[in-house]
């Protein structure tokens, strides 16, 4: 069964300081990863999508690294800022999946405290 | 530039009432959409997905049901609500041709559904 595992399920941490979420999947065979972020009440952006090859991929002050043996994946956050408390979710496709072909982690809330 | 409009924001409903939740998206020809309730503490779930005009896919059997009467428009329905169905739902479309795994996908803004 595919599965995506976040952790941890919530953080806080004050603001000016790093953070690194976790991401574990068994979706098989693996297509790509991708990291949103969601603010409360609003629709998932975007932060970064890798594929099986990618290990490292950046977005401002996002990192997000991928180990397809391991199939782990973290995403890194650099200075948090009060704009950076939101849900991160992890997402993961499938090759040959249509649209169903994804499994969503429950996501990591973050909280940025000043 | 492309965006995707989802309305209304918050609604509150009484069980057995109807529902319709409808998103539009400009600047793109025969996107794919696609329609997911997102309950407290769990992922996304697909509950359905739109190649073409009158082309609905249902991922999970349910209350709810969605048509495509134009090119870039998808409603989500519901002829009498469960307290179940409360949640958060949202709207997303990726390129034509293309699915969730060669393209980016952009979301709504979501709709915060309440069953009273």
């Amino acid at each position: 069964k595919n599965q995506v595992e976040q952790s941890p399920q919530s953080l806080i941490i004050l603001e000016g300081k790093n953070c690194t979420l976790q991401c574990n999947y068994t979706v098989s065979p693996f297509s790509n990863l991708r990291w949103y972020k969601q603010d409360t009440g609003r629709g998932p952006v975007s932060l970064t999508i890798m594929t099986f090859s990618e290990n490292t991929k950046s977005n401002g002050r996002y990192t997000a690294t991928l180990d397809a043996d391991t199939k782990q994946s973290s995403l890194h956050i650099t200075a948090s800022q009060l704009s950076d408390s939101a849900s991160y979710i992890c997402v993961v496709s499938h090759s040959g999946g249509g649209a169903d072909g994804l499994t969503f982690g429950k996501g990591t809330h973050l909280i940025i405290q000043p | 530039s492309q965006t995707i409009h989802q309305w209304p924001a918050t609604l509150v409903q009484p069980v057995g009432s109807p529902l319709s939740l409808e998103c539009t998206v400009e600047g793109t020809s025969n996107p794919n959409l696609y329609w997911y309730r997102q309950a407290a503490g769990r992922g996304l779930q697909l509950l359905f997905y739109s190649v073409g005009i009158g082309q609905i896919s249902s991922e999970v059997p349910q209350n709810l049901s969605a048509s495509r009467p134009q090119d870039r428009q998808f409603i989500l329905s519901s002829k009498k609500l469960l307290l179940s169905d409360s949640g958060f739902y949202l709207c997303a479309w990726t390129q034509a041709g293309a699915g969730w795994m060669n393209t980016e996908a952009f979301f709504g803004q979501g709709t915060r559904l309440t069953v009273v």
